[in-house]
């Protein structure tokens, strides 16, 4: 079974503060994603990976930069956390083959004070 | 611009019947994927059905079916036979060329006895 797993299910953090949000998958996938979820809003592209060192900017980049220097893990970091980055956070991967599935983690909820 | 946009916020379907829950992209790749996952309660993303755009017919599995119209750039899912366990959200999501994978804002469907 494929596994994506974060390393937190609730984060709370106070604003101004430097957050870490950590995703690892084990199937070897080349694509990493990092989503926010909001009601009404879907879920939102942040950053994305497509191997390791390898990153493109979604579509709600500001405020947040990423890191893969391996290619098993991807982490979403918040360089001075605000409160309107309170949100319920997705990782996914999935091989670059054409008609794979992203296979998701279980979220991390992160309340920011 | 919106490149996935899921038209029904929410949708309520009796028990045993058919629904289609209203997809519509954007892009100019020629190459891409659309995808379907199912988001119960709990949180965890369900991967659905997924379709090529050179796929020559839809993509069905099991009670699910997807209703691809290309000129329409249209890729409703038809959930046939509805089960009270199909209530859930519902998010439509597109891979481009690039890899990038967007997701829709969803629909929420309710299955009533």
């Amino acid at each position: 079974d494929v596994k994506v797993t974060q390393s937190s299910r609730y984060l709370v953090k106070r604003t101004g503060e430097k957050v870490f949000l950590e995703c690892v998958q084990d199937m070897d996938h080349e694509n990493m994603f990092w989503y926010r979820q909001d009601p009404g809003l879907g879920l939102r592209l942040i950053y994305f990976s497509y191997d390791v060192k390898m990153k493109e900017k979604g579509d709600i980049p500001e405020g947040y930069s990423v890191s893969r220097e391996k290619k098993e893990r991807f982490s979403l970091i918040l360089e001075s956390a605000s409160t309107n980055q309170t949100s319920m956070y997705l990782c996914a991967s999935r091989w670059d083959r054409m008609n794979t599935e992203a296979f998701f983690g279980q979220g991390t909820r992160l309340t920011v004070v | 611009a919106q490149k996935i946009t899921q038209t029904q916020p929410g949708m309520f379907v009796q028990e045993k019947e058919a629904v289609t829950l209203d997809c519509t992209y954007d892009t100019s790749d020629p190459s891409y994927g659309l995808f379907w996952y199912k988001q119960p309660s709990s949180g965890e993303m369900i991967f659905l059905i997924y379709q090529g755009s050179y796929d020559q017919q839809n993509a069905t599995e099991g009670r699910y079916s997807l209703n691809f119209q290309k000129a329409r750039k249209s890729a409703n899912l038809v959930i046939s036979a509805s089960q009270l366990g199909d209530s859930a959200m519902y998010f439509c999501a597109m891979r481009e060329d690039t890899d990038k994978l967007i997701f829709g804002t969803g629909t929420r469907l309710q299955v009533f006895p």
